[in-house]
């Protein structure tokens, strides 16, 4: 089985870095998701390390460290359309089948 | 076009009713996914097909069956439900395998807000 643990909230101001870590336990790991969700909307997908290092696409950038189990969102120049939640989510094999196993989320909260 | 669709957005029923949740895309993806999401919580995985068949059933109820009738296609058919099982229901889909460079990418539906009294 696969759990991932991330902090449950994180408040910060427009204009700050944030940075959402992520740690996680599973058997068959292959990469890690990040993901954001508005109130009432879905899933959207940000950002997907398989190898270990830095992956930066615009304002967001995605760290992972295989031996260590480890990866970090990093948000920055932060907005206030930024305020919502981000999951990590580790893919693992499951037989013949790879599977998307989701931690509890961190609510992201911008302040002007 | 990276864009997953189910229908319909919002749906009540009974106790006693059944319905069905549908899902599209049409990205070529091989790999589609069945969530359910309660508020404030992850989505938690249900089904997945991979190549139209069931390759993972996470212990679901049997008054949730699924059905892929083509690639393209994911059905979700419900009976009987309990007011517990009130939730949104996302669709997802991916390639399977992942694509080059190794990005493996699950694109998400708007999903169904299912209220059951």
């Amino acid at each position: 089985g696969q759990s991932l643990e991330q902090p449950s909230e994180v408040t910060a101001v427009e204009g700050a870095i944030v940075q959402i870590n992520c740690t996680y336990q599973t058997s068959g790991f292959y990469g890690l998701s990040w993901y954001q969700q508005h109130d009432g909307g879905a899933p959207t997908f940000l950002s997907y390390n398989a190898l270990d290092g830095l992956e930066e696409t615009g304002r967001f950038s995605s760290f992972l460290s295989r031996s260590d189990s480890y990866g970090y969102l990093l948000l920055q120049e932060l907005q206030m359309k930024d305020s919502a939640s981000y999951f990590c989510a580790g893919w693992a094999s499951s037989g013949s089948a790879r599977q998307l196993t989701f931690g509890s989320g961190t609510q992201l909260t911008v302040l002007p | 076009d990276t864009e997953v669709t189910q229908t319909p957005k919002h749906l009540v029923m009974g106790m006693t009713n059944k319905k069905s949740l549908k899902c599209e895309q049409h990205m070529g993806h091989r790999a589609m996914y069945w969530y359910k999401q309660k508020a404030k919580k992850p989505p938690e995985l249900m089904f997945v097909y991979s190549y139209e068949k069931l390759s993972i059933n996470e212990s679901v109820p049997s008054r949730f069956s699924p059905e892929c009738p083509n690639s393209s296609l994911l059905n979700l058919h419900l009976h009987a439900l309990q007011p517990e099982d009130s939730a949104l229901y996302l669709c997802a889909s991916s390639q399977d395998p992942p694509e080059p460079p190794l990005v493996n990418t699950q694109y998400f539906g708007p999903g169904t807000r299912l209220t059951v009294l």
